[in-house]
């Protein structure tokens, strides 16, 4: 049974540098989620993928902010001029798409740091 | 807007003792309700879920959880608390419209002392 999987775990990065994170879902399970975790804190919904659509986006990302699933499998979150405050661990998410609120199966995450 | 407060930062208890973990949820219908454990530098894992039915719901390693209406709680609970339970205890809220994000707390760290 293949989880949820993220690469790179860790990222450590220089202020104004870019960034690109990768997801794999679980086969077959159509939703996918980006959340972002920070020290202390519960994680935090950034945004979410029907399939290659994406349907929702927080308040919570920015600009600098950019996500994709060009193909319905795979995404990817891009962080463009780093910031301190990026500092965080990224976390993805899917579920099958059986109506409403599903279980939602998490991956290791991704923890980024930017010096 | 959905909201969930877990009013306990930190708990220590003793291997052997039983556990209570408190959630308090707001949200204007009926929510789905979900316990997850993290341990350090790693990624969630799903204990248990309620989302209709029975409001006492089994999870994984002999965690329970029991879903108050009239209290707005979900508690997770464990008779016997195990030194490998340690980790951190995250409850989250989702809506039951179509594919909710989940709103969480910000988690109730556990300690196991032996």
């Amino acid at each position: 049974d293949t989880g949820v999987s993220q690469d790179p775990r860790h990222k450590i990065t220089k202020r104004g540098q870019n960034v690109t994170f990768r997801c794999d879902p679980i086969s077959e399970h159509n939703r996918l989620y980006w959340y972002r975790q920070t020290l202390g804190q519960g994680p935090e919904f950034l945004t979410y993928f029907q399939n290659e659509a994406q349907l929702e986006k927080s308040r919570l990302l920015s600009d600098r902010f950019s996500a994709e699933r060009p193909k319905g499998s795979f995404s990817t979150l891009e962080i463009q001029r780093t910031e301190q405050g990026d500092s965080a661990m990224y976390l993805c998410a899917s579920s099958p798409n059986s109506g409403g609120t599903d279980t939602q199966y998490f991956g290791p995450g991704t923890r980024l740091t930017v010096l | 807007a959905q909201s969930v407060t877990q009013p306990d930062i930190h708990i220590t208890v003793s291997e052997g003792a039983s556990l209570e973990l408190r959630c308090n949820y707001s949200y204007g219908a009926t929510p789905y309700l979900f316990w997850y454990v993290q341990s350090p530098g790693q990624g969630l894992q799903l204990l248990l879920k309620y989302f209709s039915g029975d409001t006492l719901v089994q999870g994984i390693k002999g965690f329970e959880a029991e879903f108050k209406r009239s209290q707005s709680s979900f508690n997770l609970r464990k008779p016997s608390v195990h030194w490998s339970d340690a980790a951190e205890y995250f409850c989250a809220v989702g809506g039951t419209g179509t594919a909710s994000k989940l709103t969480f707390g910000t988690g109730t760290r556990l300690q196991v002392t032996l």
